[in-house]
């Protein structure tokens, strides 16, 4: 069966330093990758998503970069923290094929920016 | 682009009673599929039901049901007999036909549960 992992589970970094947030899926090869954020009380917007090694898109023009550098590795970064980059962070896979589309969540990444 | 409504940002009833979470969408494509999510209190977004557009048949999973229609582009789900577990909340996902299958999630529905 496949899981997805993501670590670490919260976070408390200051206005300015760097972050790196790191997604890994098991039990599966070749998934759609995903990050989205959640800020507190609202809906869920997503950030990036990769359909394979090095092969990024962002949708969201931001303080943020992702980099996809293994088949089952997801890696959400920041070189310069912004208070409005505290919220819930979610990484998600989905298969490559399309016998189904539904896409399975990671537990998530709680970071607070001060 | 698409649009999902979830008018309902807060519902609260009593433990046992029916519930229905409203869910309606835009979308100018003819083939597209739509998902159910729960998010309960540690965070984690738990799927539970995938529809596609060519199938307009209710389902009905435990107490879960869901009502798609088609003609008015919505997808409601209803949990029936209602238990404190149930307190999430509940976000509505559709998909259109495009690489990357990008969930475009509704604003969620609180649904608290109350002993």
């Amino acid at each position: 069966s496949q899981t997805i992992h993501q670590w670490p589970a919260t976070l408390v970094q200051p206005v300015g330093s760097p972050l790196s947030l790191e997604c890994t899926v098991e039990g599966t090869s070749n998934p759609n990758l995903y990050w989205y954020r959640q800020a507190a009380g609202r809906g869920l917007q997503l950030l990036f998503y990769s359909v394979g090694i090095g092969q990024i898109s962002s949708e969201v023009p931001q303080n943020l970069s992702a980099s996809r550098p293994q088949d089952r590795q997801f890696i959400l970064s920041s070189k310069k923290l912004l208070l409005s980059d505290s919220g819930f962070y979610l990484c998600a896979w989905r298969g490559p094929d399309f016998s189904y589309n539904e896409q399975f969540f990671g537990p998530g990444t709680r970071l607070t920016v001060l | 682009a698409q649009k999902v409504t979830q008018a309902q940002t807060e519902i609260s009833v009593v433990e046992k009673e029916d519930v229905t979470l409203d869910c309606v969408y835009e979308t100018r494509d003819t083939t597209y599929y739509l998902f159910w999510y729960k998010q309960p209190p540690s965070g984690e977004l738990v799927f539970l039901i995938r529809r596609n557009s060519f199938d307009e048949q209710n389902e009905i999973s435990g107490r879960y049901s869901w009502n798609f229609q088609k003609s008015t582009s919505s997808f409601n789900f209803t949990i029936t007999a209602s238990q404190v577990v149930d307190s999430a909340v509940y976000f509505c996902a559709p998909i259109i036909n495009n690489a990357g299958n990008m969930l475009t999630f509704g604003g969620g529905t609180r649904l608290m549960v109350k002993p």
